[in-house]
């Protein structure tokens, strides 16, 4: 039974570009929440998608958006990229409502 | 916001010795997990424990919700035990989690 599959594990973008990571749910999960981890801190929450809709949103700009697909799969986009959104990004499944988490390894993102 | 606050930040032991690793929260919550963070990045959990105490292998975790706070032991540590935990908290059922800035543990063969 596969956990949670994020996509690239490693990425390098430019100051202004976009970028689009991915999350595949553990197997019978349909909930997907994003983090942000910078370095040396705790994970910070984005956005939480459940039935293809945005239920929940951290403080975090417009700059991040996200979807959710009829798979329950996942997609985290960040427009014009600042130096500031370097950070390990984590994807968490749950079934329901935050029941059972399961985190994906991340995607390391490093903004020059 | 709740507030969640964990120590000490660093811990270096030697292989075999124990630890405590501390939780505090600012508020009520509906739930308390505690996480382990591999150098590779992966989060792993150990325990949802809310309030009482649990044990697994030589992790135990005990939450006092009225007190706001919470306890990660580890006994007998292995250097495979390195990492960093984190406490994370829920205030609602349906609530996004909250992390501490978690407890760096180094375990020295």
């Amino acid at each position: 039974d596969a956990g949670v599959t994020q996509s690239p594990t490693h990425l390098i973008k430019t100051r202004g570009q976009q970028v689009t990571l991915r999350c595949s749910p553990k197997s019978g999960h349909d909930t997907v929440s994003w983090y942000q981890q910078a370095l040396g801190q705790g994970p910070q929450f984005i956005f939480q998608y459940y039935e293809e809709e945005e239920r929940q949103r951290g403080n975090f700009p417009d700059r991040f958006s996200g979807h959710q697909f009829p798979n329950y799969s996942s997609e985290l986009n960040v427009n014009a990229l600042l130096l500031g959104d370097s950070a390990l990004y984590l994807c968490a499944s749950s079934f329901g409502r935050g029941i059972g988490y399961t985190f994906g390894s991340g995607t390391r993102l490093t903004v020059v | 916001g709740i507030q969640v606050e964990q120590s000490p930040p660093d811990l270096i032991l030697q292989e075999g010795a124990n630890s405590t690793l501390r939780c505090n929260f600012s508020d009520s919550v509906n739930n308390l997990q505690w996480f382990h963070q591999n150098p590779w990045g992966q989060l792993i959990n150990l325990f949802y424990i809310p309030s009482g105490t649990k044990q697994n292998g030589r992790l135990s975790a005990t939450t006092v919700a009225t007190e706001r706070y919470s306890l990660l032991y580890i006994s007998s540590s292995q250097t495979t035990d390195s990492g960093v935990y984190f406490c994370a908290v829920e205030r609602g059922r349906d609530d996004k989690i909250i992390f501490g800035k978690g407890t760096r543990l180094h375990i020295l063969p």
